[in-house]
């Protein structure tokens, strides 16, 4: 079974600064993939950034930067530069291997939500 | 490209009936997948229709049931409704052979009274 953990029910920022958001996972399978996504207020799931376990470099996209550390069992995200649209809630998702057969079956965090101060 | 369509996207419902929820993938994708999101029990995987076949299911009971159909469009029945069900729930679609995408919809916001 897959578990992911998300210890920060919510966190702040000043605007242009960065954040941190952290995730740690737990699995058994040796190949596996993370996702964060972004949950305005809305409610639709907005993909940032995905990571795969045998990635070797910790993946980037724009603003959002993925921090990989395999034997930590952690992939905390990072936003650089933070924007008042950044506030949302964010959750870390996990899927396990492709040959598991159940590879698109996502496990989530509880999310944190993030506000960004002017 | 248009992104995951869901219809529609409020439903007020009472105890008892039942609900029908329907996604349109992103035009190529192949495989949709559903989840509930409450806020007490977040969000849960309810299932993946590929090539209009279930692949997987998550730990939901059966009056949550849900088809592909040729087009990929999906949809997601739940019957005799109960007041915890009221839920956002959420449709992904994902290409074929692609697991690394996963592209959700605006969601369906369920209330049940």
């Amino acid at each position: 079974a897959q578990k992911i953990t998300q210890t920060q029910p919510g966190m702040f920022v000043q605007e242009k600064e960065a954040v941190t958001l952290d995730c740690t996972y737990d699995t058994s399978d040796q190949s596996y993939g993370l996702f964060w996504y972004k949950q305005p207020s809305s409610g639709e799931m907005i993909f940032l950034i995905y990571q795969g376990s045998y990635d070797e470099q910790n993946a980037t996209e724009g603003r959002y930067s993925l921090n990989f550390q395999k034997a930590r069992k952690s992939a905390n995200l990072v936003i650089s530069a933070s924007q008042l649209g950044d506030s949302a809630m964010y959750f870390c998702a996990m899927r396990p291997g492709t040959l598991s057969g159940s590879a698109r079956q996502l496990t989530f965090g509880s999310g944190t939500q993030l506000t960004v101060l002017p | 490209k248009a992104g995951v369509t869901q219809t529609p996207r409020y439903l007020i419902k009472t105890r008892g009936q039942q609900v029908t929820l329907s996604c349109s993938p992103i035009s190529g994708h192949r495989s949709v997948s559903w989840y509930q999101q409450t806020p007490g029990q977040g969000l849960q995987f309810l299932f993946e229709y590929f090539s209009e076949t279930q692949r997987n299911k998550g730990n939901f009971p059966g009056r949550f049931s849900g088809r592909q159909f040729s087009n990929s469009r999906s949809e997601m029945n739940v019957s005799t409704l109960e007041l915890g069900d009221s839920a956002l729930y959420l449709c992904a679609s994902s290409p074929n052979r692609v697991e690394n995408e996963q592209y959700f919809g605006p969601g369906t916001r369920l209330t049940v009274t």
